[in-house]
Formats: structure tokens, sequence, C-alpha cells
């Protein structure tokens, strides 16, 4: 069974530190793991994606995860928090085994960012 | 980039009636297309799978005959909640997947349904 959990419902930061939001997940084949982001009233936007290459993966707006296999961990970073990064981001994981896409959302971890 | 588009954004309808709500892709074509529900401040569930031309996958404890998928063609996927009830208040997403993509998923903007 696929399974994602995201450690933290609430990450406060100030603008200008960094940003870790942390992920593990469970997953019986190689699986895809995504990033995504939730600003409110508007869609889902990808950050960043693994497909079984590069282990650190870099994204969109300065975010970068890094999967750990050992760890079954891929934990989201920024070196730099931004006020237009609060927004609430899920971690997502894809078993990748005989095509089967299905998308499996953690809880999702809400992101502050004050001045 | 990708482009998904919902309509409407936001649907207020009384309970008992049926509310139809749609998912194109705006610029590539899709051949699987996702229907997720998300609750206030909750995460998002897959409810159903719909494939083009073939009838949609729906995921366990979620009523086919109430949630009505038809995906007609390769932009367009349809939703209907039938006979609505208070308790189908939430939010709707769909996504689409790319016919040559791998498991990446494009994401509509959603829509908030209200059964008054």
């Amino acid at each position: 069974a696929q399974s994602v959990t995201q450690l933290d419902s609430h990450v406060s930061v100030s603008e200008g530190t960094p940003v870790l939001l942390r992920c593990n997940y469970s997953s019986s084949y190689s699986p895809s793991l995504f990033w995504y982001v939730q600003h409110p009233n508007k869609g889902l936007q990808l950050l960043l994606k693994y497909t079984s290459a590069a282990t650190l993966v870099k994204g969109i707006n300065g975010f970068e995860a890094e999967f750990k296999k050992s760890e079954t961990s891929f934990h989201l970073t920024k070196p730099s928090a931004h006020m237009s990064d609060a927004a609430e981001y899920f971690c997502v994981v894809s078993p990748l085994s005989g095509g089967y896409n299905k998308l499996i959302f953690g809880a999702g971890t809400r992101l502050a960012v004050h001045p | 980039g990708a482009v998904v588009s919902q309509h409407p954004s936001w649907v207020i309808c009384k309970s008992g009636t049926s509310v139809k709500i749609e998912c194109r892709s705006l610029d590539f074509q899709a051949t699987t297309m996702f229907w997720y529900r998300q609750f206030p401040k909750q995460s998002l569930m897959l409810m159903a799978t719909s494939n083009e031309g073939s009838k949609a996958t729906y995921e366990q404890g979620v009523e086919k005959d109430k949630f009505l998928i038809n995906h007609a063609s390769l932009t367009l996927s349809t939703l209907t909640v039938t006979s609505a009830h208070p308790e189908d208040s939430s939010f709707y997403i769909c996504s689409a997947r790319e016919q040559k993509g791998l498991n990446e998923q494009y994401f509509g903007p959603g829509t908030r349904l209200t059964v008054t």
C-alpha cells in the first residue's frame, strides 16, 4: 500500500529564513513523488517532482527536495522564505509500477510567512 | 504550460437538484482525467478516474450513481452531482494527465459547491 505522511500540519517562518516542510512516504513500488502548492482560491501548482532520476530535485520558486530512500523521506526546502510562499503544500506519492498513476495526497502543511 | 479549466468556479444549488461541473484541458489532450473532493482544511481525496471513451473507475465508498462522470472527448470530462444534499457541499477539483506524460497531473482551479 502507498501512503504519505506530512509531519507538520502548520509551519510558521519569518520572511528571509529557511523553510523545511517534512514528508515521509510508504510505497511498495518505486514511487514518483511530488510537491504541490495550493494558494487560496487557486488551483494546485506543481513545485517539483522526483521520478527515479537525480535524488536532489530542484523546482520552481527556489524550492528543492531530496529523495532519501533509506529514510523514506522527501522533505521540501527553500533557503529563504518570501511572503508569497504562504500557502498550503501537499506531498504526493504515486507508484510507477505498471503505469498506474493514482496520486495519493498527504494531509497538507500550511505555511505561514511573517514579516 | 498545460492548462486545465473548470466551470463553474462556484455554484449554489438547492437540495434535490443536480449540478454539472465541467473540466477541460485547454492546450493538450488528456486520455485520463481525475476528480477529487476536498473538504475545508483537508487534503484531496480521489473520487474517480475517468478515461476517454470508457466508464469511470470509482474509488471505494464513492457512489457512482450519485456522482456521474462522463469523459466524452480528449479535452472534456464532466461530473454531475445528482440529487444533491448539503453533505455534498465541498470543493471539487479535476486534473488531467497528458497523453504522453508520466504521472504528472495538471489541476483545475476547482469548483466550490454549496447545497442549501
